[in-house]
């Protein structure tokens, strides 16, 4: 089975852009997270959906919004960049097998804001 | 929030060496997986380990529920392991699948 997919690899934009990233789950699952990893730290938590649901909702402003679609694939979108918007952003999905849920993540899309 | 600790923060071995890595955590948790993330930013599912102890080849991993903590073991260290190690949980209790990293230990292997 393929993993979780991004797109796209690498991003540049300059500040004020809005920004719109992209993830497939690996097939089956049906929760996609998100997460910012800014250089030499830990990845942190924004969203998480379920069914197109939001789950939670990490501490980030409201410039970062995203949604779910049918086919479990989710976009997180990005307004009035920043220069501290410049992460690698990582998409993880997951599936619950009793009571395991292990997430997956995919490679990630590097955004640059300059 | 939850807070994660990881130790030591850096790490250079000897290729063949061996090293315990430490992940502790400041309430119970659901999920505790520990991942590698390679030189390119992907992060390598390693274990899914709430509690007890797993092996998969030269890397076994336990955790001490009870006691809050975590410890990655890797035997016979080989180059390709260099890179950042996170441990991450989930916060039992909160109805939200969401992962608290730690900061990393970053490792070099040197042949």
């Amino acid at each position: 089975d393929a993993g979780v997919t991004q797109s796209p690899t690498h991003l540049i934009k300059t500040r004020g852009q809005q920004v719109t990233l992209r993830c497939s789950p690996i097939s089956g699952h049906k929760s996609v997270s998100w997460y910012q990893q800014v250089l030499g730290q830990g990845p942190q938590f924004i969203f998480q959906y379920y069914e197109k649901e939001e789950r939670g909702r990490g501490n980030f402003p409201d410039r970062f919004s995203a949604r779910q679609f049918p086919n479990y694939s989710s976009e997180l979108n990005v307004n009035a960049l920043l220069l501290g918007d410049s992460a690698l952003y990582l998409c993880a999905s997951s599936l619950r097998r009793g009571r395991e849920e292990t997430q997956y993540f995919g490679p990630g899309t590097r955004l640059l804001v300059l | 929030g939850i807070q994660v600790e990881q130790s030591p923060p850096d790490l250079i071995l000897q290729e063949g060496a061996n090293s315990t890595l430490r992940c502790n955590f400041s309430d119970s948790v659901n999920n505790l997986q520990w991942f590698h993330q390679n030189p390119w930013g992907q992060l390598i599912n390693l274990f899914y380990i709430p509690s007890g102890t797993k092996q998969n080849g030269r890397l076994s991993a336990t955790t001490v529920a009870t006691e809050r903590y975590s410890l990655l073991y890797i035997s016979s260290s080989q180059t390709t392991d260099s890179g950042v190690y996170f441990c991450a949980v989930e916060r039992a209790n909160t109805g939200r699948r969401a992962l608290t990293f730690g900061s990393g230990t970053r490792l070099q292997v040197q042949p």
